[in-house]
Parts: structure tokens; sequence; C-alpha cells
């Protein structure tokens, strides 16, 4: 199967500070980039997007970059809240059909 | 509330029962999806239905899972002869996209725990 992998399991920022949650994948044929946010007891809920031809895509506070010569994404959070609080999934589509491969997630956590 | 629907949020079965999971889609999104989620992963694809046809089914939805959509609207996943090792969460999305790009909406999903 794919492998989407995150570098770090956890991370704990200061309120206020910027967060890079970082994702590597396997697949240099995905050409589709989603980062997810999941708070406990609750479903995925979509952050942003990217696509493969394109390195980098801003939302609001959220910048997703991607790195296809090492198959590398990254998602920065400006100015961290504690709302932010929540495991990030970054995910990605083959191009083969309709499925996404997850990664395993990073908890981030906040501190006041 | 308009957002996706699935019922029960939690259901709790003896080894070997049968159990059905429903879904209730944002109204009009023709992509729905479920994927299975176990603690401290993220979530794994099983099955995508574009409106109500079946489109794909991931290799790990094995012969005891079934799912349906009949009208494009509504869909159930159904675990026949559960086992302990089907205790996950299942979730459920739905998209208006004609392509995999673009937001899906997921559901709370539903905790399944098989005793």
């Amino acid at each position: 199967g794919e492998s989407v992998g995150l570098h770090l399991p956890t991370l704990s920022v200061q309120e206020g500070d910027n967060s890079i949650i970082n994702c590597a994948y396997s697949n240099s044929a995905s050409d589709y980039f989603i980062w997810y946010k999941q708070e406990s007891g609750k479903g995925p809920q979509f952050i942003i997007d990217i696509r493969s031809n394109m390195d980098k895509r801003q939302g609001q506070r959220v910048t997703v970059l991607l790195n296809k010569t090492v198959k590398h994404l990254s998602l920065q959070i400006a100015a961290t809240q504690p709302g932010d609080s929540a495991v990030y999934f970054c995910a990605e589509n083959p191009n083969t059909g309709n499925q996404f491969y997850f990664g395993t997630g990073t908890s981030l956590t906040v501190i006041p | 509330d308009t957002g996706v629907s699935q019922d029960p949020r939690h259901k709790i079965t003896k080894r070997g029962q049968n159990v059905t999971f429903r879904c209730d889609p944002i109204s009009e999104h023709n992509r729905l999806y479920w994927y299975r989620q176990t603690l401290g992963q993220g979530p794994e694809f099983l099955t995508y239905f574009q409106n109500e046809a079946q489109l794909e089914k991931s290799r790990l939805l094995s012969d005891r899972f079934s799912a349906e959509r009949p009208k494009g609207s509504f869909s159930t996943l159904e675990i026949q002869r559960t086992e302990q090792g089907d205790s996950a969460m299942y979730l459920c999305a739905s998209s208006p996209s004609f392509t995999p790009d673009g937001e899906a909406f997921f559901g709370q999903g539903t905790r399944l725990t098989v005793v």
C-alpha cells in the first residue's frame, strides 16, 4: 500500500508561535494532497489542499509547502492558538482513483 | 444540522454478530466515502460511491463487509460475523466534487467495539 508518514508524532508549541508539521509521502505519482485537522471525538476537518503543480498555497493562518523532489509536505500554522490543538493528518491521492492515503498524524498541543 | 450524519455514534456488539451503520451525506453530494480509523492511526479508505455506484473498494474490505448507497443519497455499511479486529471508528465523508479534488466533509463517525 501507500506510505504516508509524519516525522514527528507529537508537537508542543507556545501560544502565538508558529507551528510546522511535516509529512513524507512515498508515491511520486501522487498529484493531490490535503491536510486535515481532527479534534478529539470528531471527524477530520479539511484545512487546505495543494496540487502537485504548485509548491505553495496559503490559507487563513495556514500555508502548505510541497517539495516534490524529496516527496515532502509541510503545514505551517501562524500564530498558533489553543483551538489549533488537534491531530493533523496529511493525505495523498495517487491519481489512480479516488482513494486517499492518510498518514499516522501529528498531535499538536498548544501551551497557553 | 446540514453536515454529514452517522448513526449510531457508538455500537457495542458481541463477536459473531452483524452490525449495520448508516451515513447521511450532505444533501446533493454525489461522492461518498467510508473510512476506518483505529486509535492513533489515520483513516484507512474502505470504499467510495459516485452517486449510487460503488466504484472503488479497498483490499481491506473483506467479504464480511458490504456497503450500499441504493438511491444515491444515504449509505449503509454492514459488517457480518464481526471480529474483535473490526473494533474501530467508522467514518463517512461526502463531497460535491466530480473529482477527488476538493473538500470532503466527514461525519463524527460510528465507534464500534466488538467484545
